[in-house]
């Protein structure tokens, strides 16, 4: 089956630590995001990437960071320097980055830092 | 990209359709409008989009005014398991970024 998929679901990390979200799709899709979701709230874009090799920073790209190395992962990393990491995190791709086109978007991993 | 403006909840009976609004004054001309849904602890889910013509797939229907200021979603026979945030959205078509915006959206309770 063709999807986009987060891994792990849930995960728990004490403060202080660094902690790599996973994000894998298998549409051959160009374009991926990675938002943030709060209780209540809508989505905020972190980060995107058009390409392989290529990532841009979204509208709260503070104390994150990710790589695109391969067309189908792009792994999101919540640093220390987040001052406020417990959410709702959500992958998405698209087959472009621009036009008529919808996004997909993985289960999400809802993370935790006590 | 356009703001847009939804009912914070809305109720619908099981079996009825719900019919969810969305004002987006300010759209532009080369601006489609888009609906997800986000059922509680998922991802969003595409549902459908449209420029100016109405526009209907398997799961919904979408009505776009004809001055392109606001939109109707209607799912013509609701069922609990649409009980979710629904999120309309404009974006530009081939603009620079693809970004989707999502605001709070509407919380859809479908009711037995």
């Amino acid at each position: 089956d063709g999807g986009i998929t987060q891994s792990p679901k849930y995960l728990f990390r004490k403060e202080g630590q660094n902690v790599t979200l996973s994000c894998e799709q298998n549409l051959n899709h160009d374009a991926m995001y990675w938002y943030r979701q709060d209780p209540g709230q809508g989505l905020r874009l972190i980060y995107y990437s058009q390409i392989v090799n290529d990532f841009q920073k979204g509208d709260i790209a503070e104390g994150y960071s990710v790589s695109r190395e391969k067309k189908e992962s792009f792994p999101l990393t919540v640093t220390s320097a987040q001052k406020n990491p417990t959410a709702f995190y959500l992958c998405a791709s698209s087959i472009h980055w621009a036009g008529n086109t919808e996004a997909f978007f993985g289960q999400g991993t809802r993370l935790t830092v006590v | 990209d356009a703001k847009t403006t939804q009912p914070p909840s809305m109720d619908c009976a099981e079996g009825r359709a719900a019919n969810l609004p969305c004002n987006h004054s300010t759209i532009s001309g080369n601006e489609y409008v888009y609906w997800y849904r986000q059922i509680h602890s998922q991802g969003p889910q595409y549902i459908i989009h449209g420029l100016k013509n109405n526009e209907t797939n398997e799961m919904a229907s979408l009505i776009i005014t004809e001055d392109r200021k606001s939109s109707t979603l209607i799912l013509p026979h609701a069922t609990l398991r649409d009980t979710a945030v629904y999120y309309c959205i404009v974006r530009v078509w081939g603009g620079s970024n693809y970004k989707l915006t999502f605001g709070k959206g509407t919380l859809l309770t479908v009711n037995p």
